[in-house]
Parts: structure tokens; sequence; C-alpha cells
């Protein structure tokens, strides 16, 4: 299957700081979503972007369908200590979903 | 709010040994997914439904059989469990095919084969 090449694969930042990850293809996609996956647990859905250039925000978050459709960003603005886990982007071709291989963030209080 | 949710949180079984992960959804999705999840190798997508008793082969089938009798629920079936097997399983679902596809997972149920 198709894979996402998502980066940074991790990050440690102070809390307060701002973070970003973005996810790129080779193939265009017609759905961006992005996750954030705790420990032991199934990922939560973050934020859906449906058409190219769509910048969408969710509280602290904000991601962006990039224009060519092959690519993604996600922000966090002001971390803080439960924004730690994992963060996973996701495209979507038809009615199959691909992924990327997740950042892992990590924030020091 | 959707609600995926998986039987078991936590499951021990030994080689050799007929395992069923079930998945129920409540948001009356078409489609309907399993996936395993292990260290360094992200998401790998087992089987998927479109519909009642319809499935198609994913990225890594071998070893795995699925059934899906009512739409709400589909299930993921070991025949005979092997170590190899032990993983993070993930079950998700998504409405039919349309320009809002958003799929959603179930919190995961992490198999331990001996």
């Amino acid at each position: 299957g198709q894979q996402l090449n998502q980066s940074p694969q991790s990050m440690f930042i102070q809390e307060g700081e701002d973070v970003s990850m973005n996810c790129t293809s080779s193939s265009i996609f017609n759905t961006w979503l992005w996750y954030k996956q705790d420990p032991g647990e199934g990922p939560v859905l973050l934020i859906a972007l449906y058409k190219a250039g769509e910048l969408t925000s969710n509280g602290r978050l904000t991601a962006q369908f990039g224009i060519t459709r092959k690519d993604s960003f996600l922000n966090i603005s002001a971390s803080i200590p439960s924004d730690v886990g994992i963060y996973f982007c996701a495209g979507r071709i038809g009615n199959q979903f691909y992924f990327g291989t997740g950042t892992s963030l990590t924030v020091i209080p | 709010d959707v609600k995926v949710t998986q039987s078991s949180r936590y499951l021990v079984k030994r080689t050799g040994e007929k395992v069923f992960l079930e998945c129920v959804q409540d948001m009356d999705h078409e489609n309907m997914f399993w996936y395993r999840q292990d260290p360094g190798l992200g998401l790998r997508l087992i089987y998927f439904s479109y519909d009642v008793k319809m499935k198609e082969k994913g990225d890594i089938p071998e070893g795995y059989s699925v059934s899906r009798e009512k739409k709400e629920r589909f299930s993921l079936i070991l025949e005979s469990a092997s170590t190899n097997q032990t993983s993070m399983y993930l079950c998700a679902s998504s409405p039919r095919s349309g320009p809002k596809e958003t799929q959603y997972f179930g919190p995961g149920t992490r198999l331990l084969v001996l």
C-alpha cells in the first residue's frame, strides 16, 4: 500500500512552543486527515480537510490541504503537556485511506 | 458523536487458538476496516468491507479472515493464532465515499499471542 512521508519522526519541545509537522506523497489525495494517538489508545480525529488550499483550525491546531493535493501540514500553537502523543496524517483515494508513519511529540514542562 | 467500539482492549491467547476480534459502529457507516499497528511499520490494512457480506483484502490478509453479517459489525478472525500476530488491532469505519468522507477509529485491541 501507499505510504505517506511524514516528518519529523519525533520532536522534543518546551511547553509553550509552537509545533509544525507535515506529510507529503507522490499521489494526489481527495481528503487529508490528522489524528492524535495516545499510548494504548486508538487514533482520534483532530482535523479533516476536503479541498485543495483549505486551511482549518481546531482550537490551537491548524492544518492545511496543500494546493497540489499531495501534501498537508499540521501546526500546534502554544503547546501544553497534554499535547504529548503520536500524530498521524492520512490521505484518502477513493474508499481507501493511507497513513503516515507518525510524529512522536514530547512536551517538556 | 461517532462511536466505534471493540470487544476487548487486551487479549492474551496461545499459539494455535482461534481468535475473534469484534468491532461495532453506531453511525450506520457502510465502510469498515481492520488494521494492525506495529512499531516502525505504521498502520497496515488487513481487510475492509464496503457493505454487508462484502469483504476485500488489504495489504496483509494472510492468516486472517473477516465476517460482516450486519452493517454495524465487522469481525476479524485469526484462524490459528501465531506469535507474529501479536500486535495492536484497530477497527475503523467511514461513510460510503463522498466529498466529506472521514474515517473513525475504535480504541484498539492489544493482542498478545504466546
